[in-house]
């Protein structure tokens, strides 16, 4: 079992829809949670960090965490087609230093 | 801030031929570079974690002397694929975290091999 899952896609909307996007974990030493947004043949980018359990925002984007069931949220409002990417979430662990595990990405497609 | 670029962006090379890929920090030091590698529609793979002035810790099943890795500076981390074959085509990325921290990794915008 993958330690981090995440859906592949790929997922598809119309502009303007809200966008959810999601990763589920198992191990619960898993302390620090981000997203980050990848373009086609681009490296990818950190869009938001968070710690612990709770919800953060920055502009269009809000990530969640929720600890006790081990599972993390990005919500992307009022979705643009500059928004099409795949979008990685990755985490990774107090002990393990500057160590990341990702999830496989999902492949978003924001339709004009 | 917090830019990191490599070089070059795309290279094709023939196989059994070396090719080296360079990872810089622009505007900040960086004490461990990460190296990472990407085929397509899949996720990241890590390969090494290189530290500046010390050998680089390699993950289970990639071959060190395969993938030579040398972080020379604060500023500065070489991947080269030796005697390189097809199945070595790939999108390599690599990243950086500020010295002294936080230790957030910054992307650089990665390289694609062909080997032909």
């Amino acid at each position: 079992q993958k330690e981090v899952e995440q859906d592949p896609g790929p997922l598809s909307v119309p502009e303007g829809a809200i966008v959810s996007l999601n990763c589920t974990y198992s191990n619960s030493a898993f302390q620090y949670f981000m997203w980050y947004r990848q373009y086609s043949r681009k490296g990818p980018e950190l869009l938001m960090y968070t710690y612990s359990s709770g919800n953060k925002e920055d502009g269009r984007f809000t990530a969640q965490v929720d600890k006790s069931s081990k599972y993390i949220s990005l919500f992307i409002r009022d979705s643009q087609p500059s928004d099409s990417a795949t979008y990685l979430c990755a985490m990774r662990k107090e002990t393990s230093g500057s160590r990341l595990t990702f999830g496989e990405g999902t492949q978003l497609t924001v339709n004009p | 801030g917090a830019v990191v670029s490599q070089h070059p962006s795309w290279v094709i090379c023939k196989s059994g031929t070396s090719v080296k890929i360079e990872c810089r920090s622009l505007d900040f030091q960086a004490t461990t570079m990460f190296w990472y590698r990407q085929f397509p529609k899949q996720s990241l793979m890590l390969m090494a974690t290189s530290n500046e002035g010390s050998k680089a810790t390699y993950e289970q099943g990639v071959e060190k002397d395969k993938f030579l890795i040398n972080h020379a500076s604060l500023t500065l981390s070489t991947l080269t694929v030796t005697s390189a074959h097809p199945e070595d085509s790939s999108f390599y990325i690599c990243s950086a975290i500020l010295a002294g921290g936080p230790y957030e990794q910054y992307f650089g915008p990665g390289t694609r091999l062909t080997v032909t």
